[in-house]
């Protein structure tokens, strides 16, 4: 199985202020997702981040405010802009290996906008 | 649009007993996985177990188990021997085949084992 490292694990940040979140794989994937779950509720997948292009939205979400980027085939960024608190969540990086069919999360961020 | 539906919101088990974990979906694809993924407190997404659809022999991990019936578009987790470790929230996802696609999850169960 892939191994996902997933930067910062936590995080308390301020309103109206940015966080990125780094996803480095250790072997090249075919797909990465970035999805966000409330605690104690399922996922909800933000976008489908593909490599040297813009990333695919989910409805109900948009690049202003969920940029991401895939500048290769092992690593990811999802930034979380002008954050309130409704941000507060967990955000989880995910990717589907090349050849594979299931897919590998990382540990996830727990962001907390105060 | 694929759903995938689980019903139960939470369920107890005894140490060292058996429970089984439903869940259904509903898809107009014939080619397809099925997955279920554990989350323990630290939150790290776990796979468990997962199931071609093509394939019609039931999946097996260990104490894990799954009881897949396609025509029924029912996709169970039996956790056999269940121990103190088998607490977390579990997930039922599917995919269908082909490079871009997408999980869809249902909305999780938690599950508790009692010592």
């Amino acid at each position: 199985s892939a191994v996902i490292s997933q930067k910062p694990s936590r995080d308390i940040c301020q309103r109206g202020t940015s966080l990125t979140i780094q996803c480095q794989v250790d072997s090249q994937v075919t797909m990465m997702f970035w999805y966000r779950q409330q605690p104690g509720q399922s996922l909800t997948l933000i976008a489908t981040a593909n490599q040297g292009s813009e990333a695919t939205y989910e409805s109900g979400f948009v690049i202003d405010k969920f940029p991401i980027s895939r500048p290769n085939l092992t690593f990811s960024t999802l930034t979380v802009s002008n954050m309130s608190p409704e941000d507060s969540s967990i955000y989880l990086c995910s990717v589907v290996g090349q050849g594979r069919t299931e897919a590998f999360f990382g540990q996830g961020t727990r962001l907390t906008v105060v | 649009a694929q759903t995938v539906t689980q019903s139960q919101p939470e369920m107890s088990v005894q140490e060292a007993e058996t429970v089984t974990l439903s869940c259904t979906y509903d898809t107009s694809e014939s080619d397809y996985y099925l997955f279920w993924y554990k989350q323990p407190p630290s939150r790290q997404m776990i796979l468990v177990i997962r199931q071609e659809a093509y394939k019609q022999q039931n999946a097996t991990e260990n104490r894990f188990s799954v009881n897949f019936q396609k025509a029924a578009k029912s996709f169970s987790l039996k956790i056999s021997d269940s121990q103190l470790g088998d607490a977390a929230m579990y997930f039922c996802a599917y995919r269908i085949t082909g490079a871009n696609s997408k999980l869809t999850f249902g909305k999780g169960i938690t599950l508790s084992v009692r010592p």
